[in-house]
Protein backbone atom coordinates (compact mmCIF):
# COMPACT_ATOMS: atom_id res chain seq x y z
CA UNK A 1 0.00 0.00 0.00
CA UNK A 2 0.93 3.34 -0.18
CA UNK A 3 3.22 4.53 2.24
CA UNK A 4 5.46 7.88 3.78
CA UNK A 5 8.38 8.40 5.22
CA UNK A 6 9.88 11.59 7.04
CA UNK A 7 12.94 12.14 9.20
CA UNK A 8 12.60 11.32 12.73
CA UNK A 9 12.74 14.41 14.77
CA UNK A 10 13.37 16.29 16.82
CA UNK A 11 14.95 18.75 14.13
CA UNK A 12 16.55 22.00 16.50
CA UNK A 13 17.96 24.82 14.78
CA UNK A 14 19.06 27.95 15.30
CA UNK A 15 17.00 30.80 14.35
CA UNK A 16 18.18 31.82 10.43
CA UNK A 17 19.86 28.38 9.56
CA UNK A 18 18.33 26.51 7.04
CA UNK A 19 15.89 24.29 7.31
CA UNK A 20 15.49 20.22 5.20
CA UNK A 21 13.25 17.62 6.32
CA UNK A 22 13.38 14.53 3.80
CA UNK A 23 10.23 12.36 2.94
CA UNK A 24 9.68 9.93 0.49
CA UNK A 25 7.08 8.19 -0.41
CA UNK A 26 5.86 4.66 -1.94
CA UNK A 27 2.70 5.16 -4.15
CA UNK A 28 1.16 3.06 -6.79
CA UNK A 29 -0.07 5.56 -9.42
CA UNK A 30 0.70 9.41 -9.64
CA UNK A 31 0.27 10.80 -6.17
CA UNK A 32 -0.42 14.33 -5.46
CA UNK A 33 2.25 15.63 -2.47
CA UNK A 34 1.51 17.73 0.52
CA UNK A 35 2.97 19.47 3.43
CA UNK A 36 1.08 20.58 6.43
CA UNK A 37 1.94 21.87 9.73
CA UNK A 38 0.72 21.03 12.94
CA UNK A 39 1.22 24.49 15.95
CA UNK A 40 0.67 23.43 19.59
CA UNK A 41 -2.33 23.48 20.40
CA UNK A 42 -4.10 23.22 16.95
CA UNK A 43 -5.01 21.23 13.78
CA UNK A 44 -3.38 20.95 11.11
CA UNK A 45 -2.73 23.59 8.02
CA UNK A 46 -1.99 22.77 4.57
CA UNK A 47 1.52 24.74 4.14
CA UNK A 48 2.01 23.42 0.38
CA UNK A 49 1.81 20.94 -2.41
CA UNK A 50 2.08 19.82 -5.86
CA UNK A 51 0.23 17.71 -8.36
CA UNK A 52 3.08 16.29 -10.75
CA UNK A 53 6.20 15.42 -11.22
CA UNK A 54 8.75 18.27 -11.20
CA UNK A 55 6.15 20.57 -9.41
CA UNK A 56 7.69 22.97 -6.82
CA UNK A 57 4.99 23.52 -3.79
CA UNK A 58 5.46 26.82 -1.63
CA UNK A 59 4.57 29.27 0.83
CA UNK A 60 5.86 31.48 3.83
CA UNK A 61 9.20 30.74 2.43
CA UNK A 62 9.12 26.71 2.47
CA UNK A 63 9.42 24.60 -0.28
CA UNK A 64 8.78 21.18 -2.30
CA UNK A 65 10.06 19.72 -5.43
CA UNK A 66 8.15 16.26 -6.87
CA UNK A 67 10.58 14.43 -7.50
CA UNK A 68 9.08 11.32 -9.21
CA UNK A 69 13.03 9.79 -9.83
CA UNK A 70 13.64 9.71 -6.36
CA UNK A 71 9.81 9.54 -5.08
CA UNK A 72 10.55 12.39 -2.44
CA UNK A 73 9.38 15.58 -1.41
CA UNK A 74 11.51 17.48 0.62
CA UNK A 75 10.42 20.28 2.80
CA UNK A 76 13.50 23.34 3.14
CA UNK A 77 13.55 26.75 3.76
CA UNK A 78 16.43 29.21 3.83
CA UNK A 79 16.01 30.95 7.33
CA UNK A 80 13.87 29.44 10.15
CA UNK A 81 12.01 31.27 12.66
CA UNK A 82 11.32 31.02 16.26
CA UNK A 83 7.55 31.36 14.59
CA UNK A 84 8.35 28.05 12.65
CA UNK A 85 8.48 25.80 15.48
CA UNK A 86 5.86 23.13 15.56
CA UNK A 87 5.58 19.46 13.68
CA UNK A 88 5.48 19.28 9.91
CA UNK A 89 3.73 16.48 8.64
CA UNK A 90 4.08 14.58 4.82
CA UNK A 91 1.20 13.02 2.99
CA UNK A 92 0.20 11.99 -0.24
CA UNK A 93 -2.97 11.99 -1.89
CA UNK A 94 -3.51 8.74 -4.50
CA UNK A 95 -7.09 7.99 -4.83
CA UNK A 96 -8.91 11.25 -3.86
CA UNK A 97 -9.57 12.65 -0.24
CA UNK A 98 -10.70 9.84 1.40
CA UNK A 99 -6.84 8.59 0.52
CA UNK A 100 -4.71 11.20 2.43
CA UNK A 101 -2.15 9.15 3.80
CA UNK A 102 0.31 10.40 6.32
CA UNK A 103 4.18 10.74 7.20
CA UNK A 104 4.62 10.20 11.13
CA UNK A 105 5.60 14.19 11.58
CA UNK A 106 8.74 15.59 12.37
CA UNK A 107 8.68 18.51 15.08
CA UNK A 108 10.97 21.20 14.38
CA UNK A 109 12.20 23.42 17.50
CA UNK A 110 13.71 26.83 16.81
CA UNK A 111 15.44 28.50 19.40
CA UNK A 112 16.38 32.46 19.40
CA UNK B 1 -16.57 31.72 8.53
CA UNK B 2 -15.92 29.62 11.84
CA UNK B 3 -14.54 26.12 9.56
CA UNK B 4 -14.41 23.38 10.87
CA UNK B 5 -15.53 23.16 14.94
CA UNK B 6 -14.89 19.94 16.63
CA UNK B 7 -16.28 19.60 20.52
CA UNK B 8 -15.45 18.60 23.17
CA UNK B 9 -11.89 19.72 22.76
CA UNK B 10 -11.01 17.51 25.93
CA UNK B 11 -12.86 14.13 27.48
CA UNK B 12 -11.76 11.70 30.04
CA UNK B 13 -14.17 8.30 29.67
CA UNK B 14 -14.07 5.24 31.25
CA UNK B 15 -13.46 1.76 30.04
CA UNK B 16 -16.87 0.60 28.34
CA UNK B 17 -18.50 4.17 28.11
CA UNK B 18 -20.24 5.25 25.04
CA UNK B 19 -19.96 9.05 23.20
CA UNK B 20 -20.20 11.07 20.38
CA UNK B 21 -17.60 13.25 19.15
CA UNK B 22 -19.03 16.44 17.35
CA UNK B 23 -17.55 18.02 14.30
CA UNK B 24 -19.23 20.62 11.94
CA UNK B 25 -18.58 22.74 8.85
CA UNK B 26 -19.96 25.67 7.65
CA UNK B 27 -17.95 25.74 4.41
CA UNK B 28 -20.78 23.46 2.24
CA UNK B 29 -18.08 20.95 1.46
CA UNK B 30 -19.19 17.25 0.33
CA UNK B 31 -16.66 15.63 1.79
CA UNK B 32 -15.60 14.93 5.78
CA UNK B 33 -13.60 12.84 7.76
CA UNK B 34 -12.37 11.70 10.82
CA UNK B 35 -8.56 11.06 11.75
CA UNK B 36 -6.84 10.28 14.62
CA UNK B 37 -3.27 10.92 15.81
CA UNK B 38 -1.31 8.68 17.82
CA UNK B 39 2.46 9.48 18.74
CA UNK B 40 4.67 8.18 16.20
CA UNK B 41 2.04 6.95 14.02
CA UNK B 42 1.01 10.11 12.17
CA UNK B 43 -2.89 10.60 11.32
CA UNK B 44 -4.49 7.26 10.20
CA UNK B 45 -8.36 7.63 8.47
CA UNK B 46 -11.04 6.39 10.64
CA UNK B 47 -14.15 6.99 8.95
CA UNK B 48 -15.17 9.71 5.79
CA UNK B 49 -18.54 10.65 3.73
CA UNK B 50 -18.79 11.98 0.05
CA UNK B 51 -21.86 13.51 0.67
CA UNK B 52 -25.00 13.33 3.25
CA UNK B 53 -26.49 10.01 3.70
CA UNK B 54 -23.26 8.34 2.35
CA UNK B 55 -20.20 7.17 4.27
CA UNK B 56 -17.32 4.70 4.67
CA UNK B 57 -14.54 2.98 6.22
CA UNK B 58 -10.80 4.36 6.16
CA UNK B 59 -7.67 2.64 7.68
CA UNK B 60 -8.82 2.12 11.54
CA UNK B 61 -12.47 1.76 11.22
CA UNK B 62 -12.99 -0.98 14.23
CA UNK B 63 -14.61 0.64 17.53
CA UNK B 64 -15.88 3.91 15.98
CA UNK B 65 -19.93 4.64 13.75
CA UNK B 66 -20.77 7.67 11.41
CA UNK B 67 -23.37 8.69 10.34
CA UNK B 68 -23.63 12.16 8.51
CA UNK B 69 -27.44 12.95 7.99
CA UNK B 70 -26.53 16.66 7.22
CA UNK B 71 -23.86 18.06 4.82
CA UNK B 72 -22.98 20.38 7.56
CA UNK B 73 -22.27 17.55 10.53
CA UNK B 74 -20.61 14.34 10.30
CA UNK B 75 -20.17 12.80 13.72
CA UNK B 76 -17.96 10.08 15.62
CA UNK B 77 -19.58 7.42 18.11
CA UNK B 78 -17.44 5.26 20.35
CA UNK B 79 -19.51 2.43 21.38
CA UNK B 80 -17.53 1.10 23.94
CA UNK B 81 -14.73 2.88 24.57
CA UNK B 82 -11.37 0.89 25.10
CA UNK B 83 -7.67 2.53 25.85
CA UNK B 84 -7.06 1.49 23.11
CA UNK B 85 -8.77 4.73 21.65
CA UNK B 86 -7.03 6.87 23.80
CA UNK B 87 -5.80 9.29 20.80
CA UNK B 88 -6.18 13.20 19.54
CA UNK B 89 -9.42 13.10 17.01
CA UNK B 90 -9.42 15.22 14.16
CA UNK B 91 -12.74 16.02 12.00
CA UNK B 92 -11.66 17.63 8.22
CA UNK B 93 -13.51 18.65 5.23
CA UNK B 94 -12.69 19.45 1.28
CA UNK B 95 -14.83 20.61 -1.10
CA UNK B 96 -14.25 18.56 -3.58
CA UNK B 97 -12.95 15.00 -4.63
CA UNK B 98 -10.37 16.91 -7.18
CA UNK B 99 -9.41 19.37 -4.77
CA UNK B 100 -7.52 17.08 -2.24
CA UNK B 101 -7.05 20.08 0.16
CA UNK B 102 -8.23 19.10 3.48
CA UNK B 103 -8.94 21.53 6.51
CA UNK B 104 -8.49 20.49 9.56
CA UNK B 105 -10.70 21.27 13.07
CA UNK B 106 -8.21 21.88 16.31
CA UNK B 107 -9.09 18.35 17.51
CA UNK B 108 -10.30 16.38 20.04
CA UNK B 109 -8.07 14.82 23.13
CA UNK B 110 -9.56 11.71 24.17
CA UNK B 111 -8.77 9.66 27.33
CA UNK B 112 -9.93 6.34 27.94
CA UNK B 113 -9.10 4.73 31.50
Amino acid sequence: GDSVTQMEGPVTLSEEAFLTINCTYTATGYPSLFWYVQYPGEGLQLLLKATKADDKGSNKGFEATYRKETTSFHLEKGSVQVSDSAVYFCALSDQGFQKLVFGTGTRLLVSP
Amino acid sequence: NAGVTQTPKFQVLKTGQSMTLQCAQDMNHEYMSWYRQDPGMGLRLIHYSVGAGITDQGEVPNGYNVSRSTTEDFPLRLLSAAPSQTSVYFCASTETAAYNEQFFGPGTRLTVL
